[in-house]
């Protein structure tokens, strides 16, 4: 069964410095991996997916992850955080043929100014 | 370009009553599913939809709820008779193609529900 694992409920970074939200998967073929990013009052919105091909994806507002196949982990990145990053970030993986995806717990993150 | 349209997007109505949720997906995506999210229980799958019919309702809680899908752009989801602890944010996504496709799921801004 596939899962999905945010070891951390909630992620604090001062303003300008690099962000990593971790997350970790557990599926028993190929992965599609997924980080969605929910504000206040808001659904789900999609920033990035990896599919195949190179380990680092980009996505939308600086947003990048890194596919670790060895450590099944898939964190988000972005080199400098702004406050507006602050937002309740999802890990989210499907198993190729498999019409669900399962999505972690969420990440708070808050920047603070 | 439309995103995945909720109404209404608060209902507040006392325990006992019948709630209907809305949604209209994207033109074009063939796949539509309901979450539930609480702060306890995270964001929980209740029911999807592949081209109108439901593929895997063992998300729904229980009997009280129902979900239908009478064409391409409308989906409703039920609660009949309404609870307390019903009350939750209720998003509706939807995605082109399934388990295949890389496609994200693409969700509206939800249903804020509270039983009273």
């Amino acid at each position: 069964a596939q899962s999905v694992a945010q070891p951390e409920d909630q992620v604090n970074v001062a303003e300008g410095n690099p962000l990593t939200v971790k997350c970790t998967y557990s599926v028993s073929g190929n992965p599609y991996l997924f980080w969605y990013v929910q504000y206040p009052n808001r659904g789900l919105q999609f920033l990035l997916k990896y599919i195949t091909g190179d380990n680092l994806v980009k996505g939308s507002y600086g947003f990048e992850a890194e596919f670790n196949k060895s450590q099944t982990s898939f964190h988000l990145k972005k080199p400098s955080a702004l406050v507006s990053d602050s937002a309740l970030y999802f890990c989210a993986v499907r198993e190729f043929g498999d019409d669900k995806i399962i999505f972690g717990k969420g990440t708070r993150l808050h920047i603070l100014p | 370009d439309a995103g995945v349209i909720q109404s209404p997007r608060h209902e507040v109505t006392e325990m006992g009553q019948e709630v209907t949720l809305r949604c209209k997906p994207i033109s074009g995506h063939d796949y539509l599913f309901w979450y539930r999210q609480t702060m306890m229980r995270g964001l929980e799958l209740l029911i999807y939809f592949n081209n109108n019919v439901p593929i895997d309702d063992s998300g729904m809680p229980e009997d009280r709820f129902s979900a239908k899908m009478p064409n391409a752009s409308f989906s409703t989801l039920k609660i009949q008779p309404s609870e307390p602890r019903d009350s939750a944010v209720y998003f509706c996504a939807s995605s082109l193609r399934g388990g295949e496709s890389s496609q994200p799921q693409h969700f509206g801004d939800g249903t804020r529900l509270s039983i009273l």
